[in-house]
């Protein structure tokens, strides 16, 4: 079955504790991004990246690092949580048609963080 | 730039009756449009897209959505709406020009709630 993971799924944390979450997709997707949603504020991404080794900032990019060593993987790290990242997050990943255009996105289940 | 309003952030239908959750776009190329939807607790899911072909786009469980050039919208409508409908839905424009790799922009979101 073509799906996108994410772990964990809810984590509560505090100030300034690293923590990664994990992303992976079975579906050989050269394109991967990670989503930040808030109340009111709809989707915003925070990091892409076009295929392995290639990474870049998305709209959101302060207080988060990703890194992309294997295909499949996409991990999210947060090197020194703060509460204002507390959100959903959601890991996505897509078929690249050509620079530029990606084909559909696939989502992850989402992962609730909360930094105390 | 793009960008994309959905017009109401909360919509109320009696099951049984008709759905319309309406996105209106501005775009400087020929876009991409989609719109997806988010369960309780759940990642998005693609509902439809457009991508230059047809401008009535048929979806998933019963929804379609015209694409009106003239007019920068693309409505999602359902004849007969059904509880299991009860979701936030996503309008999503994709430009070669918008931010990020994909140029995706996501609405902030309609809340769908079917009254019984």
């Amino acid at each position: 079955e073509a799906q996108v993971t994410q772990n964990p799924r809810y984590l509560i944390t505090v100030t300034g504790k690293k923590l990664t979450v994990t992303c992976s997709q079975n579906m050989n997707h050269e394109y991967m991004s990670w989503y930040r949603q808030d109340p009111g504020l709809g989707l915003r991404q925070i990091y892409y990246s076009m295929n392995v080794e290639v990474t870049d900032k998305g709209d959101v990019p302060e207080g988060y690092k990703v890194s992309r060593k294997e295909k499949r993987n996409f991990p999210l790290i947060l090197e020194s949580p703060s509460p204002n990242q507390t959100s959903l997050y959601f890991c996505a990943s897509s078929a690249l048609k050509r620079r530029g255009y990606t084909d559909t996105q696939y989502f992850g289940p989402g992962t609730r963080l909360t930094v105390l | 730039a793009q960008s994309v309003t959905q017009l109401d952030s909360h919509v109320s239908v009696s099951e049984g009756t008709p759905v319309l959750l309406r996105c209106n776009y501005s775009s400087s190329y020929s876009p991409s449009l989609f719109w997806y939807v988010q369960h309780p607790n759940k990642g998005l899911q693609l509902l439809l897209k457009y991508t230059s072909a047809a401008t009535l786009v048929k979806g998933i469980n019963g929804f379609e959505a015209e694409f009106k050039k003239s007019e920068t919208s693309f409505h999602l409508t359902k004849p007969s709406a059904h509880m299991s409908d009860a979701a936030e839905y996503f309008c999503v424009v994709s430009d070669r020009a918008g931010g990020g790799a994909d140029g995706l922009t996501f609405g902030k979101g309609t809340h769908l709630i079917i009254q019984p």
